[in-house]
């Protein structure tokens, strides 16, 4: 069955620091990778998406993500991340199996000490 | 704001009971999912409605089901609730089937006493 993998569940960093979330999936085809983010208080929001082209994906306030297909992952970085990151990263996974289906991770909650 | 919207906010029901959640998408979408998140873990997929018609299902039991509008809202209907049901329902809409991009409610926070 079709599954995302998020590494960490939580993340404490201080401002500055570097930032590497690890999301691993487990299907064979084709299929189109998601980083959505929930800051305090809000909904969930796309941060970024991977559908073809460069696996260098940039998004949102300073936030890549790299597809590497024969690791079946999609890793979520940031050089230098700030105490406004403080939010849970959920991992997706979009294929068409049966269906439309969009699978989410588990979520990491960063915590960024200012 | 994301344009979707969900209510009720909050509701209490007991074991064995039936509940309807309501959604509506965001102007111009035709596609709504449904997720349910329990505490502490991500969305788990319930399933999807493409111009009211179901188009990809979750692992979940028949007595949950769906209905989608002409207008494109949606409702989510839980049959003989379970106390597992408990938890905060999503809806989310996205401008066709592919899910490019997925509008999230607010959610329905379900529990089951």
């Amino acid at each position: 069955a079709q599954s995302v993998s998020q590494h960490n569940h939580h993340v404490i960093l201080s401002e500055a620091a570097s930032l590497e979330l690890g999301c691993n999936y487990s299907y064979g085809g084709t299929v189109n990778l998601f980083w959505y983010v929930q800051y305090p208080g809000q909904h969930l929001q796309l941060l970024l998406k991977y559908f073809s082209g460069d696996p260098l994906v940039k998004g949102i306030k300073g936030f890549e993500a790299e597809f590497i297909k024969s690791k079946f992952s999609f890793n979520l970085r940031k050089p230098s991340v700030q105490w406004s990151d403080t939010a849970e990263y959920f991992c997706a996974v979009n294929a068409r199996i049966g269906g439309f289906k969009t699978i989410f991770g588990a979520g990491t909650r960063l915590f960024v000490k200012a | 704001e994301t344009g979707v919207t969900q209510s009720p906010t909050h509701l209490i029901k007991t074991r064995g009971q039936q509940v309807t959640l309501r959604c509506s998408s965001q102007s111009g979408h035709n596609t709504v999912s449904w997720y349910q998140q329990a505490l502490g873990q991500g969305p788990q997929f319930i399933f999807q409605y493409y111009r009211e018609e179901e188009n990809g299902r979750g692992n979940f039991p028949p007595r949950f089901s769906g209905l989608q509008f002409p207008n494109y809202s949606s409702e989510l209907n839980v049959n003989a609730l379970e106390l597992d049901d408990s938890a905060l329902y999503l809806c989310a809409s996205s401008f066709d089937r592919s899910n490019e991009k997925l509008f999230f409610g607010s959610g329905t926070q379900l529990s089951v006493l």
